[in-house]
């Protein structure tokens, strides 16, 4: 089975600008989660989506935002970018979202804001 | 508020030697907990988990022991071999106001083992 799969892998923008990120999870699996990675911050979590509706959510600012499709893709989008913004965001998919449901990690989207 | 925190940023362990990783939490409400292990230029990938329930789970050279008083997990590998160098997460879960888990990863543990 094709595992979960982020596009695009590196992206450098110049601050100002928005970007979106894409996720595709694994076949059948209905929940996806967000995480931005950063050097000393670990995985912090965005949000997580379940049947196109957002289920959870971190403790980012409106200028994160994301949703899922109903073949369970999922987006997120930042405006207004920030050097700050510059991490790794990483994508999770799993069964329907329980504690027990084993999370099934993409390889990531590099971003860097200029 | 860093609910989970793995204080050692990284470990140093001889190949064949017990490997001890060890996280912290704050939240009480946690009832579920997960290590996952991550390479570099990957996604991180699951490990082992424990419910609040037990106090330890076992998967072949991986143990994870649970201490509900002291809020505290450890992650034991034994023995320790050169694949097993990587960044381990602690995570810990629970439901958010909607009933829907939430988790808090920690900040990772940069393991080497040395051949």
């Amino acid at each position: 089975k094709a595992g979960v799969t982020q596009t695009p892998r590196y992206l450098i923008k110049t601050r100002g600008q928005q970007v979106t990120l894409s996720c595709s999870p694994i076949s059948g699996h209905r929940s996806v989660s967000w995480y931005q990675q950063t050097p000393g911050q670990g995985l912090q979590f965005l949000f997580e989506y379940f049947s196109e509706t957002q289920r959870n959510k971190g403790n980012f600012p409106g200028r994160f935002s994301g949703r899922q499709f109903s073949n369970s893709r999922s987006e997120m989008n930042v405006s207004t970018l920030e050097l700050g913004d510059s991490a790794l965001y990483l994508c999770a998919s799993s069964r329907i979202g329980l504690a027990t449901d084993t999370q099934y990690f993409g390889p990531g989207t590099r971003l860097t804001v200029l | 508020d860093q609910q989970v925190k793995q204080n050692s940023p990284s470990l140093s362990v001889q190949e064949g030697r017990i490997s001890i990783l060890n996280c912290d939490y704050t939240n009480s409400m946690f009832d579920y907990f997960l290590w996952y292990k991550k390479y570099p230029a990957e996604g991180p990938t699951f490990l082992i988990s424990i419910s609040s329930i037990k106090d330890k789970n076992e998967d072949g050279r991986f143990t994870v022991f649970l201490n509900k008083s002291a809020k505290h997990l450890s992650l034991h590998i034994v023995p320790s071999q050169p694949g097993d160098s990587a960044v381990y997460f602690c995570a810990a879960s629970r439901k958010n106001s909607g009933g829907y888990q939430k988790v808090t990863f920690g900040t990772g543990t940069k393991l080497q083992v040395i051949p």
